[in-house]
């Protein structure tokens, strides 16, 4: 059974970096699936951050490209986010999840597709 | 980006009713080459994760009740419930996962309850 774990501090200063980790049991990262962070901010709805997969290509939210790197532990079977200068609207549940891939084989391009399996979310409040 | 739209944004139906809730994208989410709706719906309930109920527009995930199935093509789906019980009392989302990069879309949730 897969299970993702999310980890990381639950309260974050304005300006500072937030960083989270989703550890993995039950399934290896490196097999053909891509593993993404999804955000609810409290009361509203849901916002794809980015993906990884296990060869290290990544897709972010264009949106947050710029603040947002996601990386991959293959070793410790876990994977991170970084989400960097931080405010209030930052201030969110933030989901890892897993992504089944479609194979194109004209191309060899694996396409991330919806989330199947999601952790319980940790609460992550930007304040001073 | 693709633009999804849910309607209603609540509805409330009594038990054992049918519910009906439709979602629309802002650009085709089939793609011709293998005839595919990149389309999915979730449930949410409070202080839960998001559950995939059904994804390719139309194939109920395993362990999800066959009270629940998926239509629809193109920019128009639909989430139906044949008959509402309790437990189906939730936030409902749908997503398109067809962009390519990806830049994933959900729609802003449809809150179901009892009437």
């Amino acid at each position: 059974q897969v299970q993702l774990q999310e980890s990381g501090p639950g309260l974050v200063k304005p300006s500072e970096t937030l960083s989270l980790i989703c550890a993995v049991s039950g399934y290896s990262i490196s097999s053909a699936y891509y593993w993404g962070w999804i955000r609810q901010p409290p009361g509203k709805g849901l916002e794809w951050i980015g993906s990884i997969y296990h060869s290290g290509s990544t897709y972010y939210n264009p949106s947050l490209k710029s603040r947002v790197t996601i990386s991959a532990d293959t070793s410790k079977n876990q994977f991170s986010l970084k989400l960097s200068s931080v405010t209030a609207a930052d201030t969110a549940v933030y989901y890892c999840a897993r992504s089944p891939t479609y194979y194109y084989d004209n191309s060899g391009y694996y396409q991330p597709l919806y989330f199947d399996y999601w952790g319980q979310g940790t609460l992550v409040t930007v304040s001073s | 980006d693709i633009v999804m739209t849910q309607s209603p944004d609540s509805l409330a139906v009594s038990l054992g009713e049918r519910a009906t809730i439709n979602c629309k994208s802002s650009q085709s989410v089939l793609y011709s080459s293998n005839n595919k709706n990149y389309l999915a719906w979730y449930q949410q309930k409070p202080g839960q994760p998001p559950k995939l109920l059904i994804y390719w527009a139309s194939t109920r995930e395993s362990g999800v009740p066959d009270r629940f199935s998926g239509s629809g093509s193109g920019t128009d789906f639909t989430l139906t419930i044949s008959s509402l019980q309790a437990e189906d009392v939730a936030v409902y989302y749908c997503q398109q996962y067809y962009s390519i990069p990806p830049v994933y879309t959900f729609g802003q949730g449809t809150k179901l309850e009892i009437k």
